[in-house]
């Protein structure tokens, strides 16, 4: 049951604005959406998160549209550094009772940083 | 913080044979989670624990699977018999199980190879 849709690959210039698209268009109201990437031979990093509102750390932006329905994680500033795989990914906070579930990944956005 | 640690990094074996997977979290997180990743099926949950109790193990494919927590900063993940189909990079993770701060942090992974 795939809850989110993304591009399978995707090239970006070094030095230039990456935008990665995710859909989601079945999230429910305590959904929130992630962001984890995985450089070659790494473990999953965090990027990023939200719920409704915009927001934006040292690595990252996320705009969630208004109806929540899709994202866009955006790198400002791209650097070779940034070429690995990106997942979108929609998850509750707690289950009955409270507390954190485990991370259902898709097949991600392979994102290639062209020098 | 070390973050997770993972050993070891590197394990070939051969068929039949017993696989011992070990995990420390980071200190102080509620949470720990085994994950599986192959080419085929890409990131798996497998189980995840809190406080030391497992919670969900319904990724857990097979019997030869089993996994332990016997305190907050170690866990084992065994595989007994291993077979060729085991094959994969076995990842750990840890977090906290307060509300916007349950990102989960990924250790380097187990690359496993079964012959």
């Amino acid at each position: 049951d795939a809850k989110t849709t993304q591009p399978p690959s995707m090239d970006c210039a070094e030095g230039r604005a990456a935008n990665l698209p995710c859909n989601h268009s079945t999230i429910s109201g305590n959904e929130y959406v992630y962001w984890y990437r995985q450089i070659h031979s790494q473990g999953p990093q965090y990027i990023i998160h939200g719920l409704k509102n915009n927001e934006t750390n040292e690595m990252a932006s996320l705009i969630i549209t208004e109806d929540r329905k899709s994202s866009t994680l955006i790198l400002p500033h791209a650097t070779l550094r940034d070429t690995a795989v990106y997942y979108c990914i929609v998850r509750p906070w707690g289950k009955s009772g409270g507390g954190a579930d485990g991370l259902t990944f898709g097949k991600g956005t392979h994102l290639i940083i062209q020098p | 913080d070390a973050g997770v640690i993972q050993s070891p990094r590197h394990e070939v074996t051969e068929m039949g044979q017993e696989v011992t997977l070990r995990c420390k979290p980071i200190s102080g997180h509620d949470y720990l989670f085994w994950y599986r990743q192959t080419m085929m099926r890409g990131l798996e949950l497998l189980i995840y624990f809190n406080n030391n109790v497992p919670i969900d193990d319904s990724g857990m494919p097979e019997d030869r699977f089993s996994a332990k927590m016997p305190n907050a900063s170690f866990s084992t993940l065994k595989i007994q018999p291993s077979e060729p189909r085991d094959s994969a990079v076995y990842f750990c993770a840890s977090s906290f199980a307060v509300a916007q701060k349950d990102t989960q942090y990924f250790g380097p992974g187990t690359r496993l190879t079964v012959l």
